[in-house]
């Protein structure tokens, strides 16, 4: 089955630097990769995904480059704010309404 | 916007001992999952159900897992004999069909269930 893996697991970016989180996977059929965001006692939410057929997508600060070749994808955040300070995950998912296979999360904390 | 929510935020238990967690999913979704996320730990899959079915588990969903979907609005997940590694968080996730194949999944609050 599939196997994401995410690095690193702790990432502490000063205010206004760009933070970059990696994660890989291992099934080639994986079309779907969202990122998560979990603050602290709070669900998991969506901040930005990317299709198999698209090499990067951008929103705002937020931005995701998909390398099919190599099975990788990152999220990169630009000009880091205290607000994003939480845990980030990333998914990778096969099927149209399959589940989701879950890197180990990464916390990331943004200091002033 | 709506949301899925979950019920209740958090399950205390004695060892052995039944435990049912609900959700209500969007109200327009069809597809429902049920993950678990251990204390510092990566999020995991349990069990995706789809027109009154379970579509695919996992490993962790054994025979003292159940869900059910009882009156068209609630999702429940049921653990027949709580052991104490079933202490996580569990989140209920639903995806609607707003077309396409690339749907994202929506998360409830989850249930923090103790086992003692």
């Amino acid at each position: 089955g599939e196997n994401v893996e995410q690095h690193p697991s702790t990432l502490s970016v000063q205010e206004g630097d760009s933070a970059v989180i990696k994660c890989t996977y291992s099934d080639s059929a994986s079309n779907y990769f969202p990122w998560y965001k979990q603050e602290l006692g709070k669900r998991p939410q969506l901040i930005i995904d990317i299709r198999s057929n698209v090499g990067e997508k951008k929103d705002q600060r937020i931005a995701v480059t998909l390398n099919k070749t190599a099975k990788h994808f990152s999220l990169h955040i630009t000009e880091t704010q205290p607000e994003d300070s939480a845990v980030y995950f990333c998914a990778a998912r096969t099927d149209s309404w399959g589940k989701f296979q879950f890197g180990a999360g990464t916390q990331v904390v943004v200091t002033p | 916007e709506p949301e899925v929510t979950q019920t209740p935020s958090h399950q205390v238990t004695q060892m052995g001992q039944e435990v049912i967690l609900r959700c209500v999913p969007i109200s327009n979704h069809l597809y429902f999952y049920w993950y678990r996320q251990i204390l510092g730990q990566k999020v995991e899959f349990l069990v995706s159900f789809y027109n009154n079915e379970i579509s695919e588990k996992s490993e962790i969903f054994d025979d003292q897992f159940s869900v059910e979907r009882p009156d068209g609005s609630n999702f429940t997940l049921k653990i027949r004999s709580t052991k104490l590694e079933d202490s996580a968080m569990y989140f209920c996730a639903s995806s609607g069909t707003s077309g396409g194949s690339y749907n994202e999944q929506f998360f409830g609050p989850g249930t923090r269930l103790t086992v003692l």
